[in-house]
Order: structure tokens, then sequence, then C-alpha cells
């Protein structure tokens, strides 16, 4: 099946900083999605992205679908960014597999 | 308009009892999913679904099983609960083509 690398695993911020977290998958796909897992479990939406470039306030996206990575981006981080970022890919809506994430944690 | 809603949010079992995982979206959503969460690791998929009366078997499927009757329900059932079942659970629906996936709150289970 397909795999799906996050890098990096941890990532700790002062608030206001900017990061950049990657996800690598080994094989074409017609989906990928970022998520925000809250310190309380919830999964959210961010982006739905399995090509070219999204931005949502202070988060954008991209994903180049060829070279098989995506990148999220967080500009001025604030300690409500903290939580576990997943990156999911797959070739259908209803079959995701998932990286095992970035904790992030962004400290006051 | 609730999006996808799973009950119960918390379910202590005994070994070997059995329970149903309950899921309902109200998107009139085409496809439907479920996966466990283990810590320190990314969600699995356990079996979905492409329509009402259509089911599938993802990663992890043994020790559970599924059915949808309707399209807005799709229920997950442990038939004899098990310590290695122990995990969060997501309830998942989308539709074909646009959009991605839209996930349940969890639910947390754990089997003593």
């Amino acid at each position: 099946g397909i795999q799906v690398e996050q890098s990096p695993p941890d990532l700790i911020l002062q608030e206001g900083a900017n990061s950049t977290l990657r996800c690598n998958f080994s094989d074409s796909v017609n989906n990928l999605q970022w998520f925000h897992q809250n310190p309380w479990g919830q999964l959210i939406n961010l982006f739905y992205i399995p090509s070219g470039t999204k931005q949502n306030g202070r988060l954008s996206a991209t994903t180049v679908a060829t070279e098989r990575y995506s990148l999220l981006y967080i500009s001025s981080s604030q300690t409500t960014d903290s939580g576990v970022y997943f990156c999911a890919v797959g070739g259908s809506n209803y079959k995701l597999t998932f990286g095992k994430g970035t904790l992030l944690t962004v400290n006051p | 308009n609730a999006g996808v809603t799973q009950t119960p949010k918390f379910q202590v079992l005994k070994t070997g009892q059995s329970m149903t995982l309950q899921c309902a979206q109200d998107m009139n959503h085409e496809y439907m999913s479920w996966y466990r969460q283990d810590p320190g690791m990314g969600l699995r998929l356990i079996h979905y679904s492409v329509g009402a009366g259509i089911t599938d078997q993802g990663e992890v499927p043994n020790g559970y099983n599924v059915s949808r009757s309707t399209t807005e329900d799709f229920p997950l059932r442990l038939l004899s609960a098990a310590p290695s079942q122990t995990s969060v659970y997501f309830c998942a629906s989308s539709r074909p083509g646009w959009g991605g996936a839209f996930f349940g709150q969890g639910t947390r289970l754990t089997v003593v």
C-alpha cells in the first residue's frame, strides 16, 4: 500500500514563529488532506489539496503531486495551534492512509 | 447541519462483551469509513462503505463487523471485545470526487 511519511515528528516553537511541515507519499494520489488534531482529540479539516496551493488565514498548503509531497505552512504561530498535524492521502475519499503526524507545541 | 455524529463518546467494556458504535451523517454522503487511532500512530482504516448495502474491509478489519442499510448510518460492531481493541474510533463520510472526508468527534473505547 501507499506509504506516508511526515516530518518533523516533533516541533517546538515560540509564539509568533513560522513553521513548515512536510508530507511525502510513495504513489500518485487523487486525494490529500491536512488535519489538525486538537488536544481534545478532535480532527479538524484544514485543507483538501490533492494539487496546487491554498491559503486560509495564517495557514497555507502546497501539494506538488508530480513530486509526491505536500507542505503545510503555519505563520505567526499561536498557542492554539498546538496539537498533532496529520497528512492523509489516497486514491479515494473513503480509503485514506494517514501519516504518523507532527506534534506541534507552541509556547507562549 | 450536524455533520458526522458518533455515539457514545466514551465506553468501557469488559473482555468478551459486545457493543455497537454508532455513526450518522446528515450530508447525504455516499461514502462512509471507520478508522481507529492508537497512541503515537495515525488513523488506520477498519471498514468502509461506498453506498447503502455495500461494505468492504480496510487495513485492520479483524474483530469488527459493519453494515450499511441506509445512506445516513454506518454502525461498527464489536462482537467479542478484546483489550487490543482499546483505541479511539473515528467515523468519516465523504462524497465522490472533490471535497475530502469529514470526521466525527471520535469514540474512546477501553476494553478491560
